[in-house]
């Protein structure tokens, strides 16, 4: 079945340095792709999106692309903020189906002045 | 407010007790989803409702979960004898009308908090 595998966190960086947080999928066909955040104490919200193949989706300065030869959508940011620290959710709907979010397991962020 | 609806925020019970989570979601949205956020599974669909069509429950973990969704609104949750492996977070999703060809967000509310004692 379709599923998403991400890096494992957690990820520790210091104020303004570059962030990539790898995710691939295994999907047939072809699924929308997310990512999604969960700040300390607050529910998941939708980061960025893509649906379809080479589409950039990007928010708030971070970007993912989707690369359907690669079954990659890695997120990026160029230079994160102490605010940025949070947990990051890969995910994915399946082509045709029921937009059933597949979530990859999460990697936290840490972000220190 | 406007966003997903989840109560109550906190759980705590007996096992074998039953347990009842709501989730009144966004007004206007036709699509509900509920998600079980838990340490072992990660976060884990469970069943989605769109409409008057038949509910997917393809995600529910055993017969001891049920579900329903009264009006095309309110829904519920329901585990029967729950056992210590239900503890987790169960989330609750809503959005419009999935599968138009226009891939709809699904807003979160901040969910349920199960302990299993």
């Amino acid at each position: 079945g379709d599923s998403v595998t991400q890096m494992e966190g957690p990820v520790t960086l210091s104020e303004e340095a570059c962030l990539t947080i790898n995710c691939t999928y295994t999907a047939t066909g072809y699924p929308s792709l997310f990512w999604y955040v969960q700040y300390p104490g607050e529910g998941l919200q939708l980061l960025l999106k893509a649906t379809k193949a080479d589409d950039k989706g990007s928010n708030k300065g971070f970007e993912a692309t989707y690369r359907k030869e690669t079954t990659s959508f890695h997120l990026e940011k160029g230079s994160v903020q102490v605010s940025d620290s949070a947990v990051y959710f890969c995910a994915l709907t399946p082509y045709g189906g029921t937009d059933k979010l597949i979530f990859g397991t999460g990697t936290r962020l840490q972000v220190f002045p | 407010g406007a966003g997903v609806s989840q109560s109550p925020s906190n759980k705590v019970t007996e096992k074998g007790k039953d347990v009842e989570l709501r989730c009144d979601p966004i007004s206007g949205h036709t699509a509900l989803y509920w998600y079980r956020q838990s340490l072992g599974q990660g976060l884990e669909f469970l069943i989605y409702f769109q409409g008057n069509s038949a509910p997917d429950k393809s995600g529910l973990p055993s017969d001891r979960f049920s579900a329903e969704r009264t009006g095309g609104s309110v829904s519920t949750l329901t585990i029967q004898r729950t056992q210590q492996e239900d503890s987790a977070v169960y989330l609750c999703a809503s959005s419009l009308r999935p599968g138009t060809g226009i891939n709809q967000p699904q807003h979160f509310g901040d969910g349920t908090r199960l302990s299993i004692l």
